[in-house]
């Protein structure tokens, strides 16, 4: 069965220092990957995306992702974190050829940044 | 503005009692999804549906039952068989090309 791994469980991170989330997924054939952020008391919120094209992709608030097709892994990054980032983070696939549309997320990383 | 709306945001049932909650959109999406949030585990899927009137289980649909009679609507009910059913429950939409989704503020359920 297709399953996505997040490796870190809680982060805890100065401001200011750099930031990588680790995401692999199982699934070998074509993907589309998603960050999802949960700020306290928020609803989840889409970070960034990649269908195809650029491995690079750019998301909201200077977050980044790479998708590395033979390592199977969605890494997300920002360079220098806020205290405002501090949240849960979720990675999710789903089958690029898939019609359902159904994600398949990681256990979720919980960023806390301190001031 | 369009999007999803979740009711209540708190719910309190007694042990044995069926429970019904909310999930209503306005953002024309085909698709409507249900997850269920516990700590270090992520999102698990409950159920899902593509269209009106048809809908499939996910990977923890027992003990929780759906419906899909409108295009806006996916109510799910979680009944005296779910064994764990104090959880927080999230329900998504999306469009039918799988272009991720949109999430409702959620519903904090606790069985007591």
């Amino acid at each position: 069965a297709q399953s996505v791994s997040q490796h870190n469980h809680h982060v805890i991170l100065s401001e200011a220092a750099s930031l990588e989330l680790g995401c692999n997924y199982s699934y070998g054939g074509t993907v589309n990957l998603f960050w999802y952020v949960q700020y306290p008391g928020q609803h989840l919120q889409l970070l960034l995306k990649y269908f195809s094209g650029d491995p690079l992709v750019k998301g909201i608030k200077g977050f980044e992702a790479e998708f590395i097709k033979s390592k199977f892994s969605f890494n997300l990054r920002k360079p220098s974190v806020q205290w405002s980032d501090t949240a849960e983070y979720f990675c999710a696939v789903n089958h690029g050829s898939s019609n359902t549309g159904k994600l398949i997320f990681g256990q979720g990383t919980t960023l806390q940044v301190k001031p | 503005d369009g999007g999803i709306t979740q009711s209540p945001k708190y719910l309190f049932r007694k042990e044995g009692q069926n429970v019904t909650l909310s999930c209503e959109q306005n953002l024309n999406h085909d698709a409507m999804y249900w997850y269920r949030q516990d700590p270090g585990q992520g999102l698990r899927l409950i159920y899902y549906s593509q269209i009106v009137n048809d809908f499939q289980k996910g990977d923890i649909a027992e003990g929780y039952s759906v419906s899909r009679e409108k295009k806006e609507s996916f109510p799910l009910t979680v009944t005296s068989a779910q064994k764990n059913p104090t959880a927080f429950y999230l329900c998504a939409s999306s469009t039918s090309t799988g272009g991720g989704y949109t999430f409702g503020s959620g519903t904090r359920l606790t069985v007591v």
